[in-house]
């Protein structure tokens, strides 16, 4: 059984700090892991997807990282501004047709003015 | 805006009291999810449709029933709800394929006293 963990589960930081999110996953047998991003009482944005075959994709300040024959990714943000404070959760799909998501139980992270 | 609508957004309930949720997408995807969200826990898959016809159960399918009405529309159903059914339900629509990420409803908080 898949398993995924977030280590650690809140993170506090000054602004303007590039920091990095772990994601570690027990079955490196994926299709993809996506990161989403939910802010308090809202559904969740999904904010990058990483194919099984790709290394890395970037959207703007944030780069997600996927090394499957470890188990992890990672989560990286530059230049951290208050507006990131939010929940962070990675998830994997290990199934072929329909994304049935397994998610970790996210990060909560605090960017500090 | 194009995107998953969730109906109600708030419902508390009486233990033994059944109910639907109700979810359509307009983004003409092909699969379409059921998520619950317990404190300190990531999402958990309760069912899916891969497509328009067909669903599947999830990890935590005891004590819910699903319809996909069509291809827009996946309802939830709770026939006698529990305590243990507290949560904040998340409905998501995808894609059918590897590249696509998702997208999410807002959520429906559910409290049953």
């Amino acid at each position: 059984k898949q398993e995924v963990t977030q280590i650690p589960a809140a993170l506090s930081v000054p602004e303007g700090e590039n920091l990095v999110l772990n994601c570690s996953f027990t079955d490196s047998a994926i299709y993809n892991l996506q990161w989403f991003r939910q802010d308090p009482g809202k559904g969740l944005t999904s904010l990058l997807l990483i194919q099984s075959s790709q290394r890395e994709q970037t959207s703007g300040r944030l780069n997600a990282s996927l090394d499957k024959s470890s188990g992890r990714s990672t989560l990286y943000i530059a230049a951290s501004q208050p507006g990131d404070s939010a929940t962070y959760l990675c998830a994997v799909n290990s199934e072929e047709g329909a994304q049935k998501l397994v998610f970790g139980q996210g990060t909560r992270l605090t960017i500090n003015p | 805006n194009a995107g998953v609508t969730q109906t109600p957004k708030f419902q508390v309930l009486k233990t033994g009291q059944s109910m639907t949720l109700q979810c359509a997408q307009d983004m003409n995807h092909n699969s379409m999810y059921w998520y619950r969200q317990d404190p300190g826990m990531g999402l958990r898959l309760i069912y899916y449709s891969a497509s328009e016809g067909t669903t599947d159960k999830g990890e935590v399918p005891n004590g819910y029933n699903v319809s996909r009405l069509n291809k827009r529309e996946f309802s939830l159903r709770l026939e006698s709800a529990a305590p243990s059914q507290t949560s904040v339900y998340f409905c998501a629509s995808s894609e059918t394929g590897q590249v696509y990420g998702y997208t999410f409803g807002s959520g429906t908080r559910l409290t049953v006293v």
